[in-house]
């Protein structure tokens, strides 16, 4: 229950296009979902995160959906640029204050082809 | 510049010898943690502390030990104990629970 599935393992997108990555989640407590970019030999970066009671959010090129019913939510990226090429996590925890535990999904290596 | 610090980058060391991995802060943030990243298996969760003094297993705990004797550090130990101790290790800092995790970044440990 604790786990949290995300795909596609790897993506490889043209310059321009759309990245979509999925995760989905089975602990309903979960009311926090961030998520990550991590190139290669550094530490993940926190990229935009949000919460259930909305739908998306935006961030520049970075939208997230969240689909509280199913349980799933995504990030996409728009207009993807050779620089967006990462591997991307998303993860998900409970924001109440003794839980200190994020629960990451195994990643995504997302290539930008230019 | 704010931030978190590990030290060193690379680090290489023979089978049977312990380890020690340096993570330092500056945030302020009361939570500190480590996670290990191995190709294909996303972040697992090692160990975490919660405040000074205190810490608490993760995951995969077992062959990893750790102390808080200060806000601003905490020094992962991979012992002799860890079966495979490749990896690169990551230590991350927040305010407090549920929220955001902010990353340092990494220490590649080769273990021959």
């Amino acid at each position: 229950q604790q786990q949290v599935k995300q795909s596609p393992q790897s993506l490889i997108v043209q310059k321009g296009g759309i990245s979509i990555i999925n995760c989905a989640y089975e602990n309903t407590a979960f009311d926090y979902f961030p998520w990550y970019q991590q190139f290669p030999g550094k530490g993940p970066a926190l990229l935009i995160a949000i919460r259930p009671d909305v739908s998306e959010k935006k961030e520049g090129r970075f939208t997230i959906s969240f689909n509280k019913s199913a349980k799933q939510f995504s990030l996409h990226i728009m207009d993807s640029q050779p620089g967006d090429s990462a591997t991307y996590f998303c993860a998900a925890t409970s924001s109440g204050g003794s839980n200190y535990k994020l629960t990451f999904g195994k990643g995504t290596l997302l290539t930008v082809n230019p | 510049d704010g931030g978190i610090t590990q030290s060193p980058k690379y680090l290489f060391r023979k089978e049977g010898q312990n380890v020690t991995l340096s993570c330092e802060q500056n945030l302020n943030h009361d939570a500190m943690y480590w996670y290990r990243q191995d190709p294909g298996q996303g972040l697992r969760l090692i160990y975490y502390s919660q405040i000074v003094n205190d810490f608490q297993k993760g995951d995969i705990a077992e062959g990893y030990s750790v102390s808080r004797e200060k806000k601003e550090s905490f020094p992962l130990t991979v012992t002799s104990a860890q079966k495979n101790p490749t990896a690169f290790y990551l230590c991350a800092s927040s305010i407090g629970g549920g929220g955001e995790q902010y990353f340092g970044p990494g220490t590649r440990l080769t273990v021959t």
